[in-house]
């Protein structure tokens, strides 16, 4: 199958906090593991991604982990702050062309 | 960061019309992909493309759908009758050739009314 599950949904931190989001995914054929950003009312953003080759990303306050004996990755925001607000999507390609299999999302809030 | 190109941002129609929208991929970009994100913000793949070629669709877009991308002219994408549940966001993203980073356009918000 080529389903990605996602955690959690809604997630509610405080400035300056981390806070981490995981998931799963089940063709054991993936290699690249992508991270969107979308704000309300825009498109999904890049903002980090991680291919089946590393273990650890990391760039500007972004961490990316694969774990792919367990099929599972995950996005920690370190320092969050209160434009980091937003939904993020993790993904994952399946076996043909690249396609991208998206999670259901998780709603950020980073609080004052 | 994204140059991927659609048109238009926002599309209204009635249940029955055709609902079509377009999207110019980045330059240097033969690879592009269609999906759909409901108002769920869950997305679905609907079709993508190498240069003219279809490489992939789902069922879906093959019975009801018609796309194309032609050379020197915009990608499209077209509902022949559209349904209420096609309301949604249209997101095209293109990648290099073989490539893996996919990157999306503004979406054309469609409302089947």
């Amino acid at each position: 199958g080529e389903q990605v599950e996602q955690l959690p949904s809604i997630l509610r931190v405080q400035e300056g906090s981390s806070a981490s989001i995981n998931c799963t995914y089940e063709n054991s054929a993936s290699n690249y593991f992508p991270w969107y950003k979308q704000e309300p009312g825009e498109n999904p953003k890049l903002i980090i991604d991680i291919r089946s080759n590393m273990e650890r990303k990391q760039t500007q306050g972004l961490i990316v982990l694969l774990d792919k004996k367990a099929k599972r990755f995950s996005l920690h925001i370190t320092d969050t702050q209160p434009g980091d607000s937003a939904m993020y999507f993790c993904a994952a390609n399946g076996p043909n062309y690249n396609v991208l299999y998206f999670g259901s999302g998780t709603k950020l809030t980073v609080e004052p | 960061n994204s140059k991927v190109i659609q048109t238009p941002r926002y599309l209204v129609k009635g249940q029955g019309q055709k609902a079509k929208m377009r999207c110019i991929p980045e330059k240097g970009h033969p690879v592009v992909f269609w999906y759909q994100q409901n108002k769920n913000n869950e997305f679905k793949f609907l079709i993508n493309f190498q240069n003219q070629e279809v490489l992939q669709q789902i069922d879906m877009t093959e019975k009801r759908f018609s796309a194309e991308c032609p050379s020197n002219s915009p990608c499209s994408l077209e509902i022949q009758s559209s349904e209420a549940g096609d309301s949604a966001l249209y997101l095209c993203a293109s990648s290099l050739l073989g490539g893996d980073e996919q990157y999306f356009g503004p979406g054309t918000r469609l409302t089947v009314l």
